[in-house]
């Protein structure tokens, strides 16, 4: 059964520190997206890559996120440096059209 | 500003009864609308979803409606079933945004056995 996988499932942190979260799409799928759910605003859209391309970063602090696609089988989502605000789960998901996108189970970063 | 809103943040309901939530959009531009569940500790996944030339779209127990001209569509699940507690969020995408997913803030649904 094919799976968005991430890593880690929680990390904690200190403020200040840089986190980097990993996933590793679906074999074959051509769109990754990062979203971040909060209490407040739900799932919101931090970046989104096609053909391992950012399509749309609009949705993340560009002065501390980072968002990449080294290859196919690895994104990346960094922040540096990390506040307490960052908190929050956040979900890696793909696939090949907006008909069948898969979640990963999501990282919860906890910046202490 | 929320584009796509989910105005309960939380809905009981006997099981064996009828669930209904909804969801309203503001941008005109979406044109195809997706519901997708989540339990704790996991990712949501895929529901149900509707193209905006429909109306209805339904499979088994769960049936999306979408009212175009309020821009409200609405997600009912008969019967419910305790299985069915789960965070449910409303999703839309148009064309033009390269089919990126705008979600709303999500329902939490408790079925009571």
């Amino acid at each position: 059964d094919a799976r968005v996988t991430q890593t880690p499932r929680h990390k904690v942190t200190e403020m200040g520190q840089e986190v980097t979260m990993r996933c590793q799409p679906i074999l074959g799928h051509n769109t990754v997206f990062w979203y971040r759910q909060t209490m407040m605003q739900g799932l919101e859209l931090l970046a989104y890559f096609r053909n391992r391309a950012p399509l749309d970063d609009s949705g993340m602090p560009k002065d501390r996120f980072s968002a990449e696609m080294p290859d196919a089988t690895l994104a990346t989502l960094k922040i540096q440096p990390s506040e307490p605000r960052d908190s929050a789960v956040y979900f890696c998901a793909s696939g090949l059209s907006v008909y069948g996108y898969t979640f990963g189970s999501g990282t919860r970063l906890t910046v202490v | 500003d929320q584009q796509v809103k989910q105005n309960s943040p939380s809905l009981s309901v006997q099981e064996g009864r009828i669930s209904i939530l909804n969801c309203d959009y503001t941008n005109s531009m979406f044109d195809y609308f997706l519901w997708y569940k989540k339990y704790p500790a996991e990712g949501p996944t895929f529901l149900i979803s509707i193209s905006s030339i429909k109306d209805k779209n339904e499979d088994g127990r769960f049936t999306v409606f979408l009212n175009k001209s309020a821009k409200h569509l609405s997600l009912h699940i008969v019967p419910s079933q305790p299985g069915d507690s789960a965070v449910y969020f409303c999703a839309a995408s148009f064309s033009g945004s390269a089919r990126q997913l705008t979600f709303g803030s999500g329902t939490q649904l408790t079925v009571l056995p």
